[in-house]
């Protein structure tokens, strides 16, 4: 079975500071990883995804996020953030062996740009 | 534009009373997915369609249906809403085939409250 685990349920953070919103899964498989950013009174929206190749992928309005498969980790970063970067952000894993077709989600990280 | 669309976007109803929300996807997408979100626990899978008439339970089924007659939609349906069903709805659909058959697209959500 498949968990993600995101360690920070919120995180505040100042204007132009960077940012780490941590995750890590358990799995006995391997699995494809994925962020994805949820504003306010919205759907989900794809950040940025790990299927397989480079460890350090770059995703949408500035994040990247870096696989670390001894850690089972999958941390998503932010160099410089913007007030309009608050948000609420899920890591999901799934098992490329079933076909993908459960997308296993962690509780989310609050993240909060303070002005 | 392409879209995953939803209604109702909000609800009200009382215990028993059966229910339909419905989710419509314009982008030809084999894969569909129903998810509820609740505070503290993320997004858990309901119900998930590879193609018209094949659908399977996630994780969290129990009290729910759904059909796939047709490829765009996927409604789903409470035949007995209790006040535990009150919830975030989030419909999903994705490509099977293509370069971005792991990439989700939500729809805006259903906010369901059951008295």
């Amino acid at each position: 079975a498949q968990s993600v685990t995101q360690l920070d349920s919120q995180v505040p953070v100042f204007e132009e500071a960077p940012v780490e919103l941590r995750c890590n899964y358990s799995s006995s498989v391997s699995v494809y990883l994925f962020w994805y950013v949820q504003y306010p009174n919205q759907g989900l929206q794809l950040l940025l995804k790990y299927l397989s190749g480079s460890t350090l992928v770059k995703g949408i309005n500035g994040f990247e996020a870096e696989f670390n498969k001894s850690q089972t980790s999958f941390h998503l970063r932010k160099p410089s953030v913007h007030i309009s970067d608050t948000a609420e952000y899920f890591c999901a894993v799934t098992p490329p062996q079933t076909g993908a077709n459960n997308l296993f989600f962690g509780t989310g990280t609050r993240l909060t740009v303070i002005p | 534009e392409a879209q995953v669309t939803q209604n109702p976007r909000y609800l009200i109803t009382v215990t028993g009373k059966k229910l339909t929300v419905t989710c419509s996807q314009n982008m030809n997408h084999e894969y569909m997915s129903w998810y509820r979100q609740d505070p503290g626990l993320g997004l858990r899978q309901i119900y998930y369609s590879m193609n018209v008439e094949v659908t399977d339970k996630g994780d969290v089924p129990e009290g729910y249906k759904v059909s796939r007659k047709e490829k765009r939609n996927f409604p789903l349906i409470l035949e007995s809403p209790s006040p535990n069903q009150t919830s975030l709805y989030f419909c999903a659909s994705r490509p099977l085939t293509s370069g971005r058959a792991y990439e989700q697209y939500f729809g805006p959500g259903t906010r369901l409250t059951v008295t």
